[in-house]
């Protein structure tokens, strides 16, 4: 099985700084997508971003932006000038046909 | 939007009892899937389905059991709850297309006592 890797479990960032969350996986596959998704204390999961494997260019919505490192199989989520609502649960995940791989997590605090 | 809908947020269960947790997607979509949830470990697939009558096991299938007669619903069964399936757990459903994503349900609380 695919495994996803989250080695932060817990960040903390100030208002307004930028917060970089690791993520690094293992797959044979050449064509996969990876996503990067928050869940807030609601613990309603929303997807952040995501990034097709094939796509060489880095994804990128609004404050938020991926490092995508393909040889590498590291995929780091950028959150520039955080807010306070950015507080909450974010897990990298991995996607190939019908798998879909979560990491363990990385809670970030947002701090005033 | 992709809608997913379970039914129950929050339950209180016995040790011994069966337990149904309800899944509801509002299109066509083929592939659902069952995930826990506990704190460290992130989220483990229990079962998915690519299609009416069809089910795959995840990675924690044992005490669990799938049914899937209609495309819109996925129900995930505890044939006999026990505490240690005490757990959050999330329904999603795969949309092909658009960056193959997964839309979550809001989740179901289960508390086993």
């Amino acid at each position: 099985a695919q495994t996803v890797t989250q080695s932060q479990p817990e960040m903390s960032v100030q208002e307004a700084e930028t917060v970089t969350l690791s993520c690094t996986y293992d797959t044979s596959e050449s064509d996969y997508y990876l996503f990067w998704y928050k869940q807030p204390p609601s613990r309603q999961m929303i997807l952040v971003i995501r990034q097709e494997a094939y796509k060489q260019q880095n994804a990128t919505e609004n404050r938020f932006s991926v490092n995508f490192q393909k040889a590498a199989k590291s995929f780091s989520l950028k959150i520039s000038d955080s807010q306070l609502g950015d507080a909450a649960m974010y897990f990298c995940a991995y996607s190939f046909v019908n798998d879909m791989r979560f990491g363990a997590g990385t809670r970030l605090t947002v701090k005033p | 939007d992709v809608k997913v809908t379970q039914s129950s947020r929050y339950l209180v269960k016995r040790t011994g009892e069966k337990v149904f947790l309800e899944c509801v997607q509002d299109m066509d979509h083929e592939n659902m899937f069952w995930y826990r949830q506990d704190p460290g470990l992130g989220l483990r697939l229990i079962y998915f389905s690519y299609d009416v009558k069809m089910k795959e096991k995840g990675d924690i299938p044992e005490g669990y059991s799938v049914s899937r007669e209609k495309k819109e619903r996925f129900s995930l069964i505890l044939e006999s709850a026990s505490t240690n399936q005490t757990s959050m757990y999330l329904c999603a459903t795969l949309v092909w297309g658009s960056g193959n994503t997964i839309y979550f349900g809001e989740g179901s609380w289960l508390t086993v006592v």
